[in-house]
Protein backbone atom coordinates (compact mmCIF):
# COMPACT_ATOMS: atom_id res chain seq x y z
CA UNK A 1 0.00 0.00 0.00
CA UNK A 2 0.74 3.39 -0.54
CA UNK A 3 2.60 5.64 1.81
CA UNK A 4 3.84 8.73 2.80
CA UNK A 5 5.92 10.72 5.57
CA UNK A 6 6.45 14.25 6.73
CA UNK A 7 9.84 13.39 8.90
CA UNK A 8 9.36 17.27 10.90
CA UNK A 9 6.44 17.88 12.88
CA UNK A 10 7.25 21.66 12.60
CA UNK A 11 9.35 23.88 10.71
CA UNK A 12 10.28 27.68 11.80
CA UNK A 13 11.04 30.34 9.07
CA UNK A 14 11.20 34.24 9.39
CA UNK A 15 9.31 35.77 7.21
CA UNK A 16 10.77 37.09 3.34
CA UNK A 17 12.93 33.66 3.80
CA UNK A 18 12.70 30.66 1.60
CA UNK A 19 10.76 27.92 3.29
CA UNK A 20 11.01 24.09 2.29
CA UNK A 21 8.43 21.54 3.27
CA UNK A 22 9.73 17.77 2.93
CA UNK A 23 8.07 15.04 1.89
CA UNK A 24 8.67 11.73 0.76
CA UNK A 25 6.74 8.81 -0.79
CA UNK A 26 6.21 5.07 -1.43
CA UNK A 27 4.44 3.43 -3.71
CA UNK A 28 4.15 0.35 -6.06
CA UNK A 29 3.01 2.56 -9.57
CA UNK A 30 3.15 5.66 -10.44
CA UNK A 31 3.02 8.67 -7.63
CA UNK A 32 0.33 11.24 -8.18
CA UNK A 33 1.34 13.50 -5.27
CA UNK A 34 -0.89 16.43 -3.44
CA UNK A 35 0.02 19.15 -0.93
CA UNK A 36 -2.81 20.88 0.60
CA UNK A 37 -2.63 23.41 3.95
CA UNK A 38 -4.96 23.63 6.91
CA UNK A 39 -5.90 26.40 8.22
CA UNK A 40 -7.55 26.33 12.44
CA UNK A 41 -10.83 25.01 12.19
CA UNK A 42 -10.62 24.54 8.71
CA UNK A 43 -11.03 22.27 6.10
CA UNK A 44 -7.92 21.68 3.83
CA UNK A 45 -7.41 23.78 0.91
CA UNK A 46 -5.47 22.66 -2.54
CA UNK A 47 -1.91 23.73 -3.23
CA UNK A 48 -1.07 22.08 -6.00
CA UNK A 49 -0.46 18.19 -7.08
CA UNK A 50 1.95 16.22 -9.19
CA UNK A 51 0.33 13.68 -12.32
CA UNK A 52 2.93 13.80 -14.68
CA UNK A 53 5.43 15.74 -16.85
CA UNK A 54 7.51 18.55 -15.78
CA UNK A 55 8.97 17.95 -12.34
CA UNK A 56 8.42 21.18 -10.72
CA UNK A 57 5.29 21.98 -9.95
CA UNK A 58 3.94 25.57 -9.28
CA UNK A 59 0.44 25.76 -7.38
CA UNK A 60 -1.33 28.70 -5.28
CA UNK A 61 -0.10 31.58 -3.23
CA UNK A 62 2.67 31.27 -4.80
CA UNK A 63 4.09 27.98 -3.21
CA UNK A 64 5.79 25.04 -5.53
CA UNK A 65 7.00 21.93 -5.90
CA UNK A 66 9.61 19.02 -6.60
CA UNK A 67 8.72 16.10 -8.26
CA UNK A 68 12.15 14.19 -7.25
CA UNK A 69 11.80 9.87 -8.53
CA UNK A 70 15.10 9.00 -7.45
CA UNK A 71 14.77 10.42 -4.04
CA UNK A 72 11.04 9.55 -4.05
CA UNK A 73 10.61 13.12 -2.67
CA UNK A 74 8.01 15.76 -3.04
CA UNK A 75 9.23 18.85 -0.95
CA UNK A 76 7.01 22.17 -1.03
CA UNK A 77 8.88 25.24 -1.39
CA UNK A 78 8.09 29.29 -1.34
CA UNK A 79 11.15 31.49 -2.40
CA UNK A 80 9.85 34.09 0.57
CA UNK A 81 7.73 33.15 3.18
CA UNK A 82 5.17 34.79 4.75
CA UNK A 83 3.45 35.41 8.22
CA UNK A 84 0.15 34.27 6.57
CA UNK A 85 1.92 30.86 5.44
CA UNK A 86 1.70 29.44 9.23
CA UNK A 87 -0.49 26.75 9.13
CA UNK A 88 -0.43 22.90 9.12
CA UNK A 89 0.71 21.31 5.83
CA UNK A 90 0.01 17.91 4.29
CA UNK A 91 1.50 15.93 1.75
CA UNK A 92 -0.73 13.18 0.15
CA UNK A 93 -0.23 10.17 -2.25
CA UNK A 94 -2.65 8.27 -4.36
CA UNK A 95 -0.63 5.16 -6.19
CA UNK A 96 -1.06 4.76 -9.83
CA UNK A 97 -1.54 0.84 -9.32
CA UNK A 98 -4.23 1.55 -6.69
CA UNK A 99 -7.82 0.21 -6.67
CA UNK A 100 -9.67 1.63 -4.09
CA UNK A 101 -8.90 5.77 -4.65
CA UNK A 102 -7.06 5.82 -1.11
CA UNK A 103 -4.91 8.98 -0.69
CA UNK A 104 -3.08 8.44 2.33
CA UNK A 105 -1.64 11.50 4.09
CA UNK A 106 1.12 12.31 5.95
CA UNK A 107 1.01 13.50 9.52
CA UNK A 108 1.10 16.87 8.72
CA UNK A 109 4.36 19.59 9.24
CA UNK A 110 3.01 22.69 11.65
CA UNK A 111 4.60 25.95 9.48
CA UNK A 112 5.42 28.72 11.82
CA UNK A 113 6.51 32.37 10.36
CA UNK A 114 8.19 34.92 12.30
CA UNK A 115 7.65 38.48 11.64
CA UNK B 1 -19.72 28.63 -7.15
CA UNK B 2 -20.68 27.07 -3.91
CA UNK B 3 -17.70 25.41 -2.46
CA UNK B 4 -18.44 21.91 -0.27
CA UNK B 5 -20.70 22.13 2.70
CA UNK B 6 -21.01 19.71 5.79
CA UNK B 7 -23.30 20.04 8.52
CA UNK B 8 -24.12 19.96 11.67
CA UNK B 9 -20.16 22.29 12.24
CA UNK B 10 -20.32 20.18 15.74
CA UNK B 11 -21.84 16.73 17.11
CA UNK B 12 -21.80 15.27 20.68
CA UNK B 13 -22.81 11.63 20.77
CA UNK B 14 -22.72 9.17 23.70
CA UNK B 15 -20.79 5.57 23.05
CA UNK B 16 -23.44 3.36 21.23
CA UNK B 17 -25.30 5.62 19.79
CA UNK B 18 -25.96 6.55 15.82
CA UNK B 19 -24.20 9.48 14.05
CA UNK B 20 -25.09 10.56 10.53
CA UNK B 21 -23.09 13.26 9.04
CA UNK B 22 -23.92 15.87 5.93
CA UNK B 23 -21.99 16.75 2.91
CA UNK B 24 -22.85 19.14 0.30
CA UNK B 25 -20.63 18.74 -3.09
CA UNK B 26 -19.29 21.48 -4.68
CA UNK B 27 -21.35 22.26 -8.02
CA UNK B 28 -20.53 19.85 -10.67
CA UNK B 29 -18.71 17.46 -8.86
CA UNK B 30 -19.73 14.03 -8.75
CA UNK B 31 -17.28 12.04 -6.63
CA UNK B 32 -17.60 12.51 -2.76
CA UNK B 33 -14.85 11.04 -0.35
CA UNK B 34 -15.06 11.21 3.35
CA UNK B 35 -12.19 11.01 5.64
CA UNK B 36 -11.59 11.22 9.77
CA UNK B 37 -8.88 13.26 10.91
CA UNK B 38 -8.32 12.57 14.90
CA UNK B 39 -6.23 14.80 16.70
CA UNK B 40 -2.81 15.66 15.42
CA UNK B 41 -3.07 13.41 12.54
CA UNK B 42 -3.34 13.15 8.91
CA UNK B 43 -7.00 12.32 7.71
CA UNK B 44 -7.53 8.55 6.80
CA UNK B 45 -9.71 7.69 3.89
CA UNK B 46 -13.04 6.01 5.15
CA UNK B 47 -14.59 5.94 1.10
CA UNK B 48 -15.56 7.26 -1.82
CA UNK B 49 -18.69 7.52 -3.57
CA UNK B 50 -18.97 8.23 -7.84
CA UNK B 51 -22.34 8.67 -9.04
CA UNK B 52 -24.20 6.95 -6.28
CA UNK B 53 -21.86 3.48 -5.73
CA UNK B 54 -18.90 3.41 -3.50
CA UNK B 55 -15.75 3.04 -5.37
CA UNK B 56 -13.55 2.71 -3.30
CA UNK B 57 -12.78 2.67 1.05
CA UNK B 58 -10.48 2.71 3.33
CA UNK B 59 -9.65 0.19 6.41
CA UNK B 60 -12.68 1.20 7.99
CA UNK B 61 -15.52 -1.18 9.68
CA UNK B 62 -18.62 -2.02 8.06
CA UNK B 63 -20.65 0.29 10.70
CA UNK B 64 -18.95 2.94 8.49
CA UNK B 65 -21.32 3.41 5.65
CA UNK B 66 -22.44 5.63 3.17
CA UNK B 67 -24.88 7.23 0.89
CA UNK B 68 -24.48 9.60 -2.17
CA UNK B 69 -28.15 10.88 -3.67
CA UNK B 70 -28.62 11.80 -7.23
CA UNK B 71 -27.60 15.55 -6.65
CA UNK B 72 -24.47 14.61 -5.33
CA UNK B 73 -24.61 14.97 -1.96
CA UNK B 74 -23.21 12.28 0.52
CA UNK B 75 -23.82 10.74 4.21
CA UNK B 76 -21.87 9.04 6.13
CA UNK B 77 -23.67 7.42 8.87
CA UNK B 78 -21.64 5.46 11.56
CA UNK B 79 -22.95 2.68 13.74
CA UNK B 80 -22.39 1.59 17.87
CA UNK B 81 -20.44 4.92 18.26
CA UNK B 82 -17.04 4.01 20.17
CA UNK B 83 -14.67 6.87 21.86
CA UNK B 84 -12.04 6.58 19.49
CA UNK B 85 -14.24 7.63 16.48
CA UNK B 86 -13.90 11.45 18.23
CA UNK B 87 -12.32 13.65 15.66
CA UNK B 88 -13.12 15.74 12.59
CA UNK B 89 -14.94 14.19 9.49
CA UNK B 90 -13.98 15.82 6.01
CA UNK B 91 -15.82 15.27 3.52
CA UNK B 92 -14.00 16.26 -0.27
CA UNK B 93 -15.87 16.57 -3.86
CA UNK B 94 -14.15 16.34 -6.87
CA UNK B 95 -15.12 15.92 -10.90
CA UNK B 96 -13.97 13.23 -13.13
CA UNK B 97 -13.73 9.48 -14.02
CA UNK B 98 -10.57 8.29 -12.95
CA UNK B 99 -9.91 9.14 -9.44
CA UNK B 100 -6.79 8.37 -8.95
CA UNK B 101 -5.54 11.75 -10.26
CA UNK B 102 -8.43 14.08 -9.35
CA UNK B 103 -8.36 17.03 -7.32
CA UNK B 104 -10.43 17.14 -4.05
CA UNK B 105 -11.39 20.30 -2.33
CA UNK B 106 -12.51 19.73 1.17
CA UNK B 107 -15.16 21.05 3.20
CA UNK B 108 -14.96 22.84 6.48
CA UNK B 109 -15.62 19.16 8.56
CA UNK B 110 -17.82 18.45 11.67
CA UNK B 111 -16.20 17.81 14.61
CA UNK B 112 -17.84 14.49 16.59
CA UNK B 113 -17.33 14.05 19.90
CA UNK B 114 -18.14 10.87 21.29
CA UNK B 115 -18.08 10.78 25.08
Amino acid sequence: AQSVAQPEDQVNVAEGNPLTVKCTYSVSGNPYLFWYVQYPNRGLQFLLKYITGDNLVKGSYGFEAEFNKSQTSFHLKKPSALVSDSALYFCAVRDGLGNNNDMRFGAGTRLTVKP
Amino acid sequence: ETGVTQSPTHLIKTRGQQVTLRCSSQSGHNTVSWYQQALGQGPQFIFQYYREEENGRGNFPPRFSGLQFPNYSSELNVNALELDDSALYLCASSFGTSGLTDTQYFGPGTRLTVL
